[in-house]
């Protein structure tokens, strides 16, 4: 069974860098599939952060790409999404999933609560 | 404001049917899949639909979904109280090389 778990300081200051990781289980990221980000503010819809594939390829959301880097570590079955000079509008749920295509998600992890306050 | 255009909300009896709508235009819903998901309040989304049309194991056959064109369709019959959810559509642009969501569709069965 693949389970995907998110990990992450619960706050972060306005301007300093956001440092999420998502651990997967039951599933090798050096296989294969997309691994994403997706986040939603409080009360609000969702929102695509970006996707990495298993070979490293990238693509982001064109409104946050000037501030994200998403990566993967295949050695530590780890992916880790960096959202950097953050302020209130990024406080959100954010979630890791795993793609079956770009936008297509099959695999969730929980959701982690993200503030920006200071 | 969201590329992909859906209701904010609907609200049907039990036992009933709803269409739910996400239009949007040739660069996204025109030319790429469409993925439905369903939302429980404080849980993660789950995948209801995938490549417009293709139920995932689990996914019941009161939920179907459907593309014309620009715009996509869930329809959901015999609907029950625990359909009560949000629902999202998603699709990718192949213009802004991105996923794009829905505004979502608060749904109740009333």
């Amino acid at each position: 069974q693949v389970q995907l778990e998110e990990s992450g300081p619960g706050l972060v200051k306005p301007s300093e860098t956001l440092s999420l990781t998502c651990t997967v289980s039951g599933y090798s990221l050096s296989t294969g599939y997309y691994w994403g980000w997706v986040r939603q503010p409080p009360g609000k819809g969702l929102e695509w952060i970006g996707t990495i594939y298993h070979t490293g390829e990238t693509y982001y959301s064109p409104s946050l790409k000037s501030r994200v880097t998403i990566s993967i570590d295949t050695p530590t079955n780890r992916f880790s999404l960096s959202l950097q000079s953050v302020t209130a509008s990024d406080t959100a749920v954010y979630y890791c999933a795993r793609g079956i295509t770009g936008p297509t998600f099959d695999y969730w992890g929980q959701g982690t609560l993200f503030t920006v306050s200071s | 404001q969201s590329v992909l255009t859906q209701p904010p909300s609907m609200s049907a009896a039990p036992g009933q049917k709803v269409t739910i709508s996400c239009s949007g235009s040739s660069s996204n819903i025109g030319s790429n899949y469409v993925s439905w998901y369903q939302q429980f309040p404080g849980t993660a989304p789950k995948l209801l639909i995938y490549d417009n049309d293709e139920r995932p194991s689990g996914t019941p056959d009161r939920f179907s979904g459907s593309k014309s064109g620009t715009s996509a369709t869930l329809g959901i019959t015999g609907l029950q109280t625990g359909d009560e959810a949000d629902y999202y559509c998603v699709t990718w642009d192949s213009s802004l090389s991105a996923a794009m969501f829905g505004g979502g569709t608060k749904l109740t069965v009333l």
